[in-house]
């Protein structure tokens, strides 16, 4: 699977779209990408995958550039509920291991 | 659906002692993976099943670890004799393969090596 690079940590404002870039430079052309969270003491929780075109559901949005070596989350109205860890991951369709990097810890702040 | 269930939610127990981890996976779904989680590591995938075989266990740290399923609704994690450097929290996730493959965990098992 290919490796992902996300920043550490971001701060967001309460009620303000976050936006969580991942880095998949090496991704191939049947890899998706997939995004999970994991709120404190809580198992990680999926939140959205896509292979090309950008997809939407309701808890967040995920924006994939045309070359597919990066894409974005983007919780639209962030709450204090969102602080969590979140995981992008590269996986081909169908694999079953799910290998996640350290993530990100997205911070909303009141 | 309850979701996964996992078994204790917290384990305290002595260096070279046998430990046993449990897990309910959501009914219908016959994907299993057992995950550890610490602070150096972060989450680190130990083994996965498949229809109650294990396909890769590439993940087990080392002998002392072992993990059964003998059937769709329930697989063990075991440990023994267990270590300090044990000490983890160790998920259970559960999914549909072939269907989509969002991957469902349970709450975890904090386990303390003493």
């Amino acid at each position: 699977d290919a490796k992902t690079t996300q920043p550490t940590s971001m701060d967001c404002a309460e009620g303000r779209a976050a936006n969580l870039p991942c880095n998949h430079s090496t991704i191939s052309g049947n890899e998706y990408v997939y995004w999970y969270r994991q709120i404190h003491s809580q198992g990680p929780q999926y939140i959205i995958h896509g292979l090309k075109n950008n997809e939407t559901n309701e808890m967040a949005s995920l924006i994939i550039t045309e070359d597919r070596k990066s894409s974005t989350l983007i919780l639209p109205h962030a709450t204090l509920r969102d602080t969590a860890v979140y995981y992008c991951i590269v996986r081909v369709q169908g694999a079953q291991k799910l290998v996640f990097g350290q993530g990100t810890r997205l911070t909303i702040n009141p | 659906d309850a979701g996964v269930i996992q078994s204790p939610r917290h384990e305290v127990t002595e260096m070279g002692q046998e430990v046993t981890l449990r897990c309910k996976p959501i009914s219908g779904h016959n994907s299993l993976f057992w995950y550890r989680q610490t602070m150096m590591r972060g989450l680190e995938l130990l083994i996965y099943f498949n229809n109650n075989v294990p396909i890769d266990d590439s993940g087990m740290p080392e002998d002392r670890f072992s993990a059964k399923m003998p059937n769709a609704s329930f697989s063990t994690l075991k440990i023994q004799p267990s270590e300090p450097r044990d000490s983890a929290v160790y998920f259970c996730a559960s999914s549909l393969r072939g269907i989509g493959t969002e991957a469902f965990f349970g709450q975890g098992t904090r386990l303390t090596v003493v």
